[in-house]
């Protein structure tokens, strides 16, 4: 069965430091990679997306994943996050046979300005 | 700019009563979702719509949950009867493709 691990439930962060959230996912095929980000008060919203060709991703407000597929692993990264980056982020992945997208259980990152 | 519409924003009922969750999605959606969201976790799939057809509801309890997208377009989520496991944010999203997806407000339910 499909599974989405993120590792960390918890971040804090200082603002301009550096980010990086893991995501790493159980399926045997293909897959559709997503991080969704929720701001306090918001919807959720699509961040970035990996389907195929050039595993590292660029996404809105300066954020990037990179799908490596030997390691299952489609981690979230920033160079320099700012306060307004404070979220709840979600690792999201869809087998290309199937229908279900499958949600990790979310990170929560704080940064203080 | 067009939105996933969430109707009620807020529930509060008591056990055993049935209660309702509405959804428009966005014009031209073809893939409608609904998703529970319990404090803590990601969103869990409970039926997920094509058109007016169900392709997945694998995960929606059967017994005391229902949900129909009759004309292909809004869709309805009840639950009837409700227990004290059902409190949680009822997410409704919508596709065109079925991939990219975008989410309403949720609506949260309390059941006392």
């Amino acid at each position: 069965a499909q599974s989405v691990s993120q590792h960390n439930h918890h971040v804090i962060l200082s603002e301009a430091a550096s980010l990086e959230l893991g995501c790493n996912y159980s399926y045997g095929g293909t897959v559709n990679l997503f991080w969704y980000v929720q701001y306090p008060g918001q919807h959720l919203q699509l961040l970035l997306k990996y389907f195929s060709g050039d595993p590292l991703v660029k996404g809105i407000k300066g954020f990037e994943a990179e799908f490596i597929k030997s390691k299952f692993s489609f981690n979230l990264r920033k160079p320099s996050v700012q306060w307004s980056d404070t979220a709840e982020y979600f690792c999201a992945v869809k087998g290309t046979g199937g229908f279900k997208t499958i949600f990790g259980a979310g990170t929560r990152l704080f940064v203080k300005a | 700019e067009a939105e996933v519409a969430q109707s009620p924003r807020y529930k509060i009922t008591e056990k055993s009563q049935a209660v309702a969750f509405w959804c428009d999605p966005i014009s031209g959606h073809a893939t409608l979702y609904w998703y529970r969201q319990i404090l803590g976790q990601g969103p869990e799939l409970l039926v997920q719509f094509q058109d007016e057809s169900v392709v997945d509801d694998s995960q929606l309890p059967k017994d005391r949950f229902s949900a129909e997208r009759l004309k292909g377009v809004d869709s309805t989520l009840k639950i009837q009867p409700a227990e004290l496991g059902d409190s949680a944010m009822y997410l409704c999203a919508s596709s065109l493709w079925g991939e990219e997806q975008f989410f309403g407000p949720g609506t949260r339910l309390t059941v006392l």
